[in-house]
């Protein structure tokens, strides 16, 4: 079974909008609500931005937000700052294989 | 807070096994709600799951490594382990220990990644 894809790079100027897509099936994205988002600093473990789709762990700034429309969840990091320059990565449960996306690259110009 | 460490060596020959083990503290491995994960990241690459195990149920392993991989619980260590055999240069990865809440890739907890080269 194939990661899910998600394109990789995106960027955006300090205090805009960037989102992140990560494309499934309906045997993954689409048939679940367990998405999750990761943030990855260079050389540092994953940490997790967002749960079951639009769900903020205790700590993570709202400026982190997620959302699903069939197949495809999106992350949209609002308010850019430099410090959400990193990779991020979907994830989905999918009964009998739980998948991760490629990763995007965020760059904040 | 609950805190995981890998350990094991960090340089393994080609076609020989590797070995890890992730020490779990702040928490107990016997929670009912967590899985414990083992995930690698080649570099440069993306996140893979390797597999997952519940103290009291039976591991599930990413099919394209089922054949090589072994996952398993010590409840009275509070640790867990992977063994991943038979190994070449792909193998080659960061690996991280971590905990998932309910099975579904919700990683909450990761350990800080230990680097396994497969090299003779």
């Amino acid at each position: 079974q194939s990661a899910l894809t998600q394109p990789p790079s995106a960027s955006g100027s300090p205090g805009q909008s960037v989102t992140i897509s990560c494309t499934g099936t309906s045997s993954d994205v689409g048939g679940y609500s367990y998405v999750s988002w990761y943030q990855q600093h260079p050389g540092k473990a994953p940490k997790l931005m967002i749960y079951d789709v639009s769900k903020r762990p205790s700590g993570v700034p709202d400026r982190f937000s997620g959302s699903k429309s069939g197949n495809t969840a999106s992350l949209t990091v609002s308010g850019l700052q430099a410090e959400d320059e990193a990779d991020y990565y979907c994830s989905s449960y999918a009964g009998s294989n739980n998948l991760f996306g490629g990763g995007t690259k965020l760059t904040v110009l | 807070q609950v805190q995981l460490q890998e350990s094991g060596p960090g340089l393994v020959k080609p076609s020989q096994t590797l070995s890890l083990t992730c020490t779990v503290s702040g928490g107990s491995i016997s929670s009912a709600d967590y899985y414990w994960s083992w995930i690698r990241q080649p570099p440069g690459k993306g996140l893979e799951c390797i597999g997952y195990i519940h103290y009291s149920g039976s591991p599930y392993y990413n099919p394209s490594l089922k054949s090589r991989v072994t996952i398993s619980v010590d409840t009275s260590k509070n640790q867990f382990s992977l063994k991943l055999r038979s190994v070449t240069a792909a193998d080659t990865a960061v690996y991280y220990c971590a905990r998932d809440r309910g099975g579904v890739l919700t990683i909450d907890s990761w350990g800080q990644g230990t680097l396994v080269t497969v090299s003779s």
